[in-house]
């Protein structure tokens, strides 16, 4: 069946690092690909997503490519900000239009 | 993009009752969704509610113990039903993205059962 799977986290990083969470999928046919972001005491945000193959996702300085031969979509920001501190889930949608959630990796930036 | 609000934002009920949650959307919208997202772990869908009809229930989840109503198009209900500590989580209503397959979520229901 379709899943997601994402690094493990907890990730630290000094603020203005450069940033990579990994996520790889299967899926079959051509599922649409999220990021979603949750901040301490929110709810998920859309943060950014991908349609189809080679598209590129891009938010607040977050990025991801939609790479179709490595089922790949990596989450990549150039400078990390301590706002950005939060909770982010790879997903993906299936031909049901049903999200389906990686386990999510918590992310600290140190000022 | 859909502005959805759920009531309540937090609870903290006592073993063997039940919580009815509340969703509410801005705007009509087809589908809607409960989910489920235990401490420290990632989101579960518990089931898909489309106005007029039956909600459809995943794997794991049955209508006795998560009733669901969807009078309309902009609102719902989820109910806990009998609740034990086990259902301490958060729970999620989102809605689906008008001709995209993106979903927009609620802030969610911080329910703690003692």
């Amino acid at each position: 069946g379709n899943s997601v799977t994402q690094m493990e986290g907890p990730v630290t990083l000094s603020e203005e690092a450069f940033l990579t969470i990994n996520c790889t999928y299967t899926a079959t046919g051509y599922p649409s690909l999220f990021w979603y972001v949750q901040y301490p005491g929110e709810g998920l945000q859309l943060l950014l997503k991908a349609t189809k193959a080679d598209d590129k996702g891009s938010n607040k300085g977050f990025e991801a490519t939609y790479r179709k031969e490595t089922t790949s979509f990596h989450l990549e920001k150039g400078s990390v900000q301590v706002s950005d501190s939060a909770v982010y889930f790879c997903a993906l949608s299936d031909k049901e239009d049903k999200i389906i959630f990686g386990k999510g990796t918590r992310l600290h930036i140190l000022p | 993009s859909a502005v959805i609000s759920q009531k309540p934002s937090r609870d903290i009920c006592q073993r063997g009752t039940s919580l009815t949650i509340q969703c509410q959307v801005d705007s009509q919208v087809t589908m809607m969704f409960w989910y489920r997202q235990q401490p420290g772990q990632s989101l579960t869908l518990i089931a898909t509610a489309n106005q007029g009809s039956e909600a459809t229930y995943e794997s794991g989840f049955v209508i006795d113990k998560f009733p669901i109503s969807r009078p309309n198009l902009t609102f719902s209900t989820l109910t806990v039903s009998n609740m034990s500590p086990e259902d301490s989580s958060i729970y999620l209503c989102s809605v689906d993205g008008q001709r995209t397959d993106t979903q927009y979520f609620g802030p969610g229901t911080r329910l703690t059962v003692l």
